[in-house]
């Protein structure tokens, strides 16, 4: 089954700095989804990049991806306190597989 | 404002105990998703449906769990017996058409079985 695989595990940064997560994935893809969790919540879809897409942004998010590499990162431009959550992207043809996340704590 | 409900929210029991979680997917979407988290293994996959259909169950310990679709408005994941092993936040995640779009998520059961 395909999975996805975030970098880093966790990342602490600043109130106004940027974040940057990565994915690694291994094998051919549709598409690659970045979800966002709140501590005790479900799961927040944040975006979704299609296989021939390289790169697509959404408010303060751009996400990458190089299909040659097996790889897309999440960007977060001027990060808040508000940001504080762990990141998924997940994969799948047949169903979809999520890694075990980065754990983004943004310090006011 | 659409959303896949899940209960219950919380369930303490007793290993050996039934458990059987429920879930209400979106209106109109035809796939659904029982979801795993624990601090160990991450987030797995446990079942999925589309048009009510299992799709694919391998995720699932098939000699305790049990996950069905009676109707397209309410889906099912039953553990019997339960065990320690079992506590975790279940999740119920639904989406349309395509199966690798977007997935809506429940709050999550959280399961403690002592």
């Amino acid at each position: 089954s395909q999975q996805g695989e975030e970098d880093p595990q966790a990342l602490s940064i600043q109130e106004g700095e940027n974040a940057t997560m990565n994915c690694s994935y291994k094998t051919s893809i549709n598409n690659l989804q970045w979800y966002r969790q709140n501590s005790g919540r479900g799961l927040v879809h944040l975006i979704l990049i299609r296989s021939n897409e390289r790169e697509k942004h959404s408010g303060r998010l751009r996400v990458t991806l190089d299909t040659s590499k097996k790889s897309s990162s999440l960007l977060i431009t001027a990060s808040r306190a508000a940001d504080t959550a762990s990141y998924f992207c997940a994969t799948g043809n047949n169903d979809m597989r999520f890694g075990a996340g980065t754990r983004l704590t943004v310090k006011p | 404002d659409a959303r896949v409900t899940q209960t219950p929210r919380d369930k303490v029991t007793e290993m050996g105990q039934e458990v059987t979680m429920r879930c209400q997917p979106i209106l109109g979407h035809n796939t659904v998703f029982w979801y795993r988290q624990t601090m160990m293994q991450g987030l797995e996959l446990l079942a999925y449906f589309r048009n009510r259909a299992p799709l694919d169950d391998s995720g699932m310990p098939k000699d305790r769990f049990s996950a069905e679709m009676p109707d397209a408005t309410l889906a099912t994941l039953k553990i019997q017996p339960s065990e320690p092993r079992d506590s975790a936040v279940y999740f119920c995640a639904s989406g349309l058409v395509q199966i690798q779009e977007t997935q809506y998520f429940g709050p999550g059961t959280r399961l403690l079985v002592l």
